[in-house]
């Protein structure tokens, strides 16, 4: 239990349906993250917010839309999907910090919603 | 825009033999994390570096942050079969943070 939750862990579903994948932090974050992981390809950083403000949006279509209600609740809503979007999705929090150091950005995942597009 | 390449992509040992991943980046990273995907898993965080050279050991794991902070090494001692997973590295550019495409580490036992 990484105090990341994620839900559904599995959804499949057609070009032409819509659905939200739901994302749930009990870690008292600042920050919180969607990521796309395809086979073969590296974690892609597809949206993040801190404070419930979006500051990257990572030049992601728009079928997929995000929504940060406050910081322990993030969601993806997709719509429309094509078949290339099937992917695992990951959602991540974490504490946001500036130090002499550098900004610490360890991230704690959610277990992921296995997507597969029809 | 930031990459960071991380070789080999796949290593198949023995188990009782070392491993070793690598990381590189063209430009200074302010920091460098190390994950672990385990089969059906999600990414765990491992360890952080920040300072130039540093190196941290977690057990059979050693961790090392190049001097010029562009590289980073994971090596572990005496594989068993529970290191088997994808190890992740990724580099932090001011507050980006960027996944090199992993290693997956398979032990035959």
């Amino acid at each position: 239990e990484t105090g990341v939750t994620q839900t559904p862990r599995h959804l499949v579903m057609g070009m032409t349906n819509k659905k939200s994948l739901k994302c749930e932090q009990h870690l008292g974050h600042n920050a919180m993250y969607w990521y796309k992981q395809s086979a073969k390809k590296p974690l892609e950083l597809m949206f993040v917010y801190n404070f419930k403000e979006q500051t990257e949006n990572n030049s992601v279509p728009s079928r997929f839309s995000p929504e940060c209600p406050n910081s322990s609740h993030l969601f993806l809503h997709l719509h429309t999907l094509q078949p290339e979007d099937s992917a695992l999705y990951l959602c991540a929090s974490s504490q946001v910090l500036r130090s002499s150091r550098g900004t610490n950005e360890k991230l704690f995942f959610g277990s992921g919603t296995q997507l597969s597009v029809l | 825009g930031q990459q960071v390449m991380q070789i080999p992509q796949y290593q198949h040992v023995q188990e009782g033999e070392d491993f070793t991943t690598y990381c590189n980046s063209s430009t200074t990273l302010s920091n460098i994390q190390w994950y672990k995907q385990r089969p059906g898993g999600h990414p765990v965080f491992l360890i952080q570096l920040v300072k130039s050279g540093e190196v941290k050991k977690q057990k059979r794991l050693t961790f090392q942050f190049g001097e010029a902070k562009k590289n980073s090494s994971l090596h572990i001692t005496a594989t068993q079969t529970t290191d088997v997973g994808t190890y992740f590295c990724a580099g932090l550019y001011g507050n980006k943070l960027v996944f090199g495409a992993g290693t997956i580490l398979r032990v035959k036992s």
